[in-house]
């Protein structure tokens, strides 16, 4: 079946420290895997996507890490600010003939930022 | 404001009632999507449409929900005969050329009585 999921609710760290949020996969057929924040009151937002054929992309301040192996997604934030508070979703999204335009998201990793 | 816009961002409505959304997309955006969304829980996808064409649908789309896109601009999503289940922020999210990249709005709260 298709399942995107994330290891823990809540993610709490210090501000300066970096932030690492998982999240597991059950579907090999993905073609990509991407990241969203979603700040309260309003509608998610990409923050960075990774192809099926990579292990590893890095954005500014973030690093996207795939292993396939376990079928393991996390991104990495550094020198983590305030403005990252949010609810983190990862979501994966099948290409190809179908031209679908299906995300599944998880459920997502709620990342408090103590100042 | 040029991001994706949805009216109303609230709505309170009695149980088997219809209610009709709406969605302006980015401008020249050719991909429109909808997605439910419960508290807690991540997006989950509805439907999309490639310009006025409606590509796909999800099996959470019951013959009660429809949604349209006539001129390949907004796009508008009714429910009919509303249940207390059908309580949720409806997400509608654009996108020019990728998929992956969605850009959403702010969404409309559904409160069914």
């Amino acid at each position: 079946g298709e399942s995107v999921g994330l290891h823990l609710p809540t993610l709490s760290v210090q501000e300066g420290d970096n932030s690492i949020i998982n999240c597991a996969y059950s579907n090999s057929a993905s073609d990509y895997f991407i990241w969203y924040k979603q700040e309260s009151g309003k509608g998610p937002q990409f923050i960075i996507d990774i192809r099926s054929n990579m292990d590893k992309r890095q954005g500014q301040r973030v690093t996207v890490l795939l292993n396939k192996t376990v079928k393991h997604l996390s991104l990495q934030i550094a020198a983590t600010q305030p403005g990252d508070s949010a609810v983190y979703f990862c979501a994966e999204n099948r290409a190809g003939s179908s031209n679908t335009g299906k995300l599944i998201f998880g459920q997502g990793t709620t990342l408090q930022v103590k100042p | 404001d040029t991001g994706v816009s949805q009216d109303p961002r609230h709505k309170i409505t009695k149980r088997g009632q219809n209610v009709t959304f709406r969605c302006d997309p980015i401008s020249e955006h050719n991909r429109l999507y909808w997605y439910r969304q419960t508290l807690g829980q991540g997006p989950e996808f509805l439907t999309y449409f490639q310009n006025e064409a409606q590509l796909e649908k999800s099996r959470l789309l019951s013959d009660r929900f429809s949604a349209e896109r006539p001129k390949g601009s907004f796009s508008t999503l009714e429910i009919q005969r509303t249940e207390q289940g059908d309580s949720a922020m409806y997400l509608c999210a654009s996108s020019l050329g990728s998929v992956r990249e969605q850009y959403f709005g702010p969404g409309t709260r559904l409160t069914v009585t």
